[in-house]
C-alpha cells in the first residue's frame, strides 16, 4: 500500500507563480525525500529532510515537515515552464532500512 | 556525482519472449539495488530489492519466477521479464544508493519502457 499520499494530483499554474504540493504519510519515518520526474524519465532527487528537521531550503525549493501531522509540503517559488514535471514524496521508514516508499505524485504544469 | 545507467531505454517484444534490463552503478559500488514498476500517471511500486551475491527480496504480489533478478557484481543488476505478456507492458526503473554517503538519496536510472505486443 502507498505510504505517502500527495495532493493535489495535478496542478496547473502560470510561470512566476508559486506551486505548493503536499504529502501525507502513515507511519513513523527516518527521513522524507522529494523527487522530480520528467515524462518518461527516471527520478531526480531534489531534497531530503530528516525527521528531526522542520524546514529545509534549496534554491527555489522549500520543504517543510510536520511529524505530528505526518505531512510534508514542497513549495516551488517563482515557477518556470521548465519546472513542469511530476513530483513525488518518498518516505524512508526506520524499520525498512531506509528503503523508500513513494507517494502518488503531483503532476505540475507551468504555463509560459 | 553518482550515476546509475539503465539499458535499454525502450524495448518492444512479442508476447512469450523474455526481455533483460540492465542497471549499472557507474561510479560507486552498490550492494543493493531496487527495481520499481510504474504505470502511466501513477507512482512507483517497488518490485524487488536486488542483493549482490544473494537472492533478491520480492515484494508481496510480485512473481519471482516471472521477474528474475540477478545481481552478480557490485555494479550490475539485471531484471529479466520472462515469457512477457501485454500486461507486463510498463515503465521499469532501477535505483541504487551510494553506500559511501550517509543518508544519500537514491540515484535512478532513466527507466525502460517495455511494450509487449
Amino acid at each position: 500500500s502507498q505510504q505517502g499520499e500527495e495532493d493535489p494530483q495535478a496542478l496547473s499554474i502560470q510561470e512566476g507563480e508559486n506551486a505548493t504540493m503536499n504529502c501525507s504519510y502513515k507511519t513513523s519515518i527516518n527521513n522524507l525525500q522529494w523527487y522530480r520526474q520528467n515524462s518518461g524519465r527516471g527520478l531526480v532527487h531534489l531534497i531530503l529532510i530528516r525527521s528531526n528537521e522542520r524546514e529545509k531550503h534549496s534554491g527555489r525549493l522549500r520543504v517543510t515537515l510536520d511529524t505530528s501531522k505526518k505531512s510534508s509540503s514542497l513549495l516551488i517559488t517563482a515557477s518556470r515552464a521548465a519546472d513542469t514535471a511530476s513530483y513525488f514524496c518518498a518516505t524512508a521508514t526506520n524499520n525498512a532500512g531506509n528503503m523508500l516508499t513513494f507517494g502518488g505524485g503531483t503532476r505540475l504544469m507551468v504555463k509560459p | 556525482g553518482a550515476v546509475v545507467s539503465q539499458h535499454p531505454s525502450r524495448v518492444i517484444c512479442k508476447s512469450g519472449t523474455s526481455v533483460k534490463i540492465e542497471c549499472r552503478s557507474l561510479d560507486f559500488q552498490a550492494t543493493t539495488m531496487f527495481w520499481y514498476r510504474q504505470f502511466p500517471k501513477q507512482s512507483l511500486m517497488l518490485m524487488a530489492t536486488s542483493n549482490e551475491g544473494s537472492k533478491a527480496t520480492y515484494e508481496q504480489g510480485v512473481e519471482k519466477d516471472k521477474f528474475l533478478i540477478n545481481h552478480a557484481s557490485l555494479t550490475l543488476s539485471t531484471l529479466t521479464v520472462t515469457s512477457a505478456h501485454p500486461e507486463d507492458s510498463s515503465f521499469y526503473i532501477c535505483s541504487a544508493r551510494d553506500p559511501g554517503q550517509h543518508n544519500s538519496p537514491l540515484h535512478f536510472g532513466n527507466g525502460t519502457r517495455l511494450t509487449v505486443t
